[in-house]
């Protein structure tokens, strides 16, 4: 079955600073790797995408994620953080041939410090 | 600009009552999700469905239901609410096929007490 992890529940970094906000992914085949940012009281909103080709994808607002398929992980990043990226951000997982699932994992809360 | 559109943002129901969650979208989209988000949990999959009529269970099906009439509509049902399932439920959308792999359209959330 597949499923995602992200071990840390928040992650405080300091305006300015580089951001990484770790995901970790469980498979049976090759995966589609998504991540989603959630503002106070709003849905999520699509953030970049991994399907296939270049391991370094990337996305809005100045993120990027790189895919390390021998450490199964997918994680997000950003060379500067600012005050307006604080938010909860969501790794999310599907199969290439499972079908309509997308699994996410359990959120981690991003404080950027002013 | 395309939208999930979910018609209350904050409801209050009793124990026992049947509740209703209703989501739109205009984006013509084949699959349609509802998620529940709770703290420390993320988001689990409910019900979705891949086409008008068409329902598929999800990770956590139990004491819900679903319906998909038209295409641009999908609601959620808790046939009899219970304080458990006081929660966020969000419902998103997709196109079918590779369009699936551009991501998923979220609504704003329907946050749900049930007292």
């Amino acid at each position: 079955a597949q499923s995602v992890a992200q071990p840390e529940d928040q992650v405080n970094v300091a305006e300015g600073n580089p951001l990484t906000v770790k995901c970790t992914y469980s498979v049976s085949g090759n995966p589609y790797l998504f991540w989603y940012v959630q503002y106070p009281n709003r849905g999520l909103q699509f953030l970049l995408k991994y399907i296939t080709g270049d391991n370094l994808v990337k996305g809005s607002y100045g993120f990027e994620a790189e895919f390390n398929k021998s450490q199964t992980s997918f994680h997000l990043k950003k060379p500067s953080a600012l005050v307006s990226d604080s938010a909860l951000y969501f790794c999310a997982v599907r199969e290439k041939t499972g079908g309509f699932k997308t699994i996410f994992g359990a959120g981690t809360r991003l404080f950027v410090k002013a | 600009d395309v939208k999930v559109t979910q018609s209350s943002r904050y409801l209050v129901k009793r124990t026992g009552e049947k509740v209703f969650l209703e989501c739109v979208q205009d984006m013509d989209h084949e699959n349609m999700f509802w998620y529940r988000q709770d703290p420390g949990l993320g988001l689990r999959l409910i019900y979705f469905s891949y086409d008008v009529k068409m329902k598929e269970k999800g990770d956590i099906p139990e004491g819900y239901s679903v319906s998909r009439e038209k295409k641009e509509r999908f609601s959620l049902i808790l046939e009899s609410a219970s304080t458990n399932q006081t929660s966020m439920y969000l419902c998103a959308s997709s196109a079918a096929g590779t369009g699936s792999l551009y991501g998923y359209t979220f609504g704003s959330g329907t946050r749900l007490t049930v007292v």
